[in-house]
């Protein structure tokens, strides 16, 4: 089976940098997923790493060490619009034929 | 972004009866999803798709079918709704096996009374 560990809560002050961690199980690994979702809408993909490192995507970073079994989510010069919850997910390791498990998701509170 | 609909949006039924979630895509991913999300568990699997009669179970499968004829259509059915199965019900497709970029659609709020 897989599990994942997110933190529950977050709050970060306009313009700094959040970091949003999470830590995983699986019995096999195809890489590590995040997803954004604000109130009321559907979840959108925002990152991939299937190699360990960091991946950039203008203000979000996404990093991996697949030996720590661990990766983050970086926002950067946060805005009020990212306020939204953040999931990180891992494919059942069983094969890659197989759907995304998710994490129980991070709220990010931006605040002036 | 992938063109996913969900129907109903919104539906508010009774203890025992039996309801019908469809999701249609038009991009023709072979893979699709129905996810359910409620407050401190995330989004849970209930039942996926790899193929046009093609199925298999998720997390949470019991208490709910699936059936898909078609390539673009995925339908979800609560057999017997329970006040338990009160929940947003997100469909979500796919396209290659390692994909790892899953489309979500705009989710079905369900209240079982």
């Amino acid at each position: 089976g897989q599990s994942l560990e997110q933190p529950s809560e977050v709050t970060a002050v306009e313009g700094a940098i959040v970091q949003i961690n999470c830590t995983y199980q699986t019995s096999g690994f195809y890489g590590l997923s995040w997803y954004q979702q604000h109130d009321g809408g559907a979840p959108t993909f925002l990152s991939y790493n299937g190699l360990d490192g960091l991946e950039e995507t203008g203000r979000f970073s996404s990093f991996l060490s697949r030996s720590d079994s661990y990766g983050y989510l970086l926002l950067q010069e946060l805005q009020m619009k990212d306020s939204a919850s953040y999931f990180c997910a891992v494919r059942d390791g069983r094969s890659g034929n197989t759907p995304l498990v998710f994490g129980k998701g991070t709220r990010l509170s931006v605040i002036a | 972004d992938a063109g996913i609909t969900q129907s109903p949006r919104h539906k508010v039924t009774e203890t025992g009866t039996p309801v019908t979630l469809r999701c249609h895509q038009t991009e023709n991913h072979r893979y699709m999803y129905w996810y359910r999300q409620d407050p401190g568990h995330g989004l849970r699997l209930i039942h996926y798709s790899y193929g046009v009669k093609d199925t298999d179970k998720g997390e949470v499968s019991d208490g709910y079918s699936v059936s898909r004829s078609k390539t673009e259509d995925f339908l979800l059915t609560l057999e017997s709704a329970t006040s338990s199965q009160t929940s947003v019900y997100f469909c979500a497709t796919g396209g290659t096996r390692l994909q790892e970029t899953q489309y979500f659609g705009p989710g079905t709020r369900l209240l079982v009374l």
